[in-house]
């Protein structure tokens, strides 16, 4: 049981290139988030995914892309990456939303964009 | 909306000694709140969950909480710090409803001394 994961662990970007994230979690969860992270800032959500087949912005979706691909999967694109979007982006499931459901989080991101 | 603020950014304290991390909540109605650790270079894990239980939570490697309504408080405690507690500690509500959005305070980093 890997719970969520997340691929790669490491991206180095120029300006303009794209790539996309991957997350999967293997706990059979309903619904699926994308944070990134900032030095004092906390975590802030860029887009989730209440159940399959759906997806809504989050906090902070400029810049950004999803596509929930299947129950297990849910990535991340960015078309044209900015240094402003350098940052550790975070992965996490539940098993549904509903404010008493808690969040699982995959390992992490860490992306610069120079 | 729902809102969470760390009061510390920082506390050390000495291994053997009590921990006291500080979070005020704003929110319109009863809340779900948590507190989630990372170590460094790590995702977040859960220690603690309140989804109005009891008031006093208790959570993984000897942490627990107290939701203090009348303070808007749910200050996390440890009776006795150990080196691996050092880690950052975010306190975080749900914004409940449909979307289980969770909003993060900005996080406290701990530091244990020898």
């Amino acid at each position: 049981n890997a719970g969520v994961t997340q691929t790669p662990k490491f991206q180095v970007l120029k300006t303009g290139q794209s790539m996309t994230l991957q997350c999967a979690q293997d706990m059979n969860h309903n619904s699926m988030y994308w944070y990134r992270q900032d030095p004092g800032m906390g975590l802030r959500l860029i887009y989730y995914s209440a159940s399959e087949g759906t997806t809504d912005k989050g906090e902070v979706p400029n810049g950004y892309n999803v596509s929930r691909l299947n129950k297990r999967e849910f990535s991340l694109r960015l078309e044209s990456a900015a240094p402003s979007q350098t940052s550790v982006y975070f992965c996490a499931s539940s098993l549904q939303t509903g404010g008493s459901y808690e969040q699982y989080f995959g390992p992490g991101t860490r992306l610069t964009v120079t | 909306a729902q809102s969470v603020t760390q009061l510390d950014s920082h506390v050390s304290v000495s291994e053997g000694t009590p921990v006291l991390l500080r979070c005020n909540y704003s929110s319109s109605y009863s809340p779900s709140l948590f507190w989630y650790v990372q170590h460094p270079n790590k995702g977040l894990q859960l220690l603690l969950k309140y989804t109005s239980a009891a008031t006093l939570v208790k959570g993984i490697n000897g942490f627990e909480a107290e939701f203090k309504k009348s303070e808007t408080s749910f200050h996390l405690t440890k009776p006795s710090a150990h080196m691996s507690d050092a880690a950052e500690y975010f306190c975080v509500v749900s914004e409940g409803g449909a979307t289980n959005k969770l909003i993060f305070g900005t996080g406290t980093l701990l530091a244990v001394q020898p």
